[in-house]
């Protein structure tokens, strides 16, 4: 069975660069694409992008200025980083599998901008 | 970018009742590329339906998709307690991906 785990630090200060990652285990990595998706407290769901195992990636454009998506596939693994962020970039923090449709997804990690 | 408008933003319906959820895209969403999401509290959301119609992998068959070009429909045809959520449209027809507002299902 598929599992992705996001990781990392639920507080960052304002101004500073949030970073996840993602550890997708019990399946195949390669083949598939990657994707980060967010969710503002009591707020609909919002995509970030994806990224392929082979580095190819797509961002949504309003965030393209800030966001870095990455990808290691000899540890199963693929990366978020958000520069310069706000309090609007507080939200749940969700992994996906695939570029389409997410069938499979991680738990989510709330991250909250505040100083 | 396309926008996804869901309607009603709240259904409250009785066990055994049929819930039809609306999702109108502002322009027409390639190849039927939509699918709907359930999201339970405190949980990822859940995959139901993806190509406009076609069920995910161990999803009953109380729940079916409809629709094409900017009109598409979720319905579930006999509700039961457990379908308690909030019900997301997503589009993947084009870049950006969009996901509608949402529509709150409430079991009476």
């Amino acid at each position: 069975q598929v599992q992705l785990q996001e990781s990392g630090p639920g507080l960052v200060k304002p101004s500073e660069t949030l970073s996840l990652t993602c550890t997708v285990s019990g399946g195949s990595f390669n083949n598939y694409y990657w994707t980060w998706i967010r969710q503002p407290p009591g707020k609909g769901l919002e995509w970030i992008g994806y990224i392929s195992y082979t580095g190819t990636t797509n961002y949504n454009p309003s965030l393209k200025s800030r966001v870095t998506i990455s990808v290691d596939t000899s540890k199963n693994q693929f990366s978020l980083q958000l520069t310069s962020v706000t309090a609007a970039d507080t939200a749940m923090y969700y992994c996906a599998r695939n570029s389409a449709w997410f069938a499979y997804w991680g738990q989510g990690t709330l991250v909250t901008v505040s100083s | 970018e396309i926008v996804l408008t869901q309607s009603p933003g709240t259904l409250s319906l009785s066990p055994g009742e049929r819930a039809t959820l609306s999702c109108r895209a502002s322009q027409s969403v390639s190849n039927s590329y939509l699918a709907w999401y359930q999201q339970k509290p405190g949980q990822a959301p859940r995959l139901l339906i993806y190509g406009a119609s076609s069920r995910a992998t161990g999803i009953p068959d109380r729940f079916s998709g409809s629709g094409s070009g900017t009109d598409f429909t979720l319905t579930i045809s006999r509700l039961e307690p457990e379908d308690s959520a909030v019900y997301y449209c997503q589009q993947y027809g084009s870049s950006p991906q969009t996901f509608g507002q949402g529509t709150k299902v409430e079991i009476k």
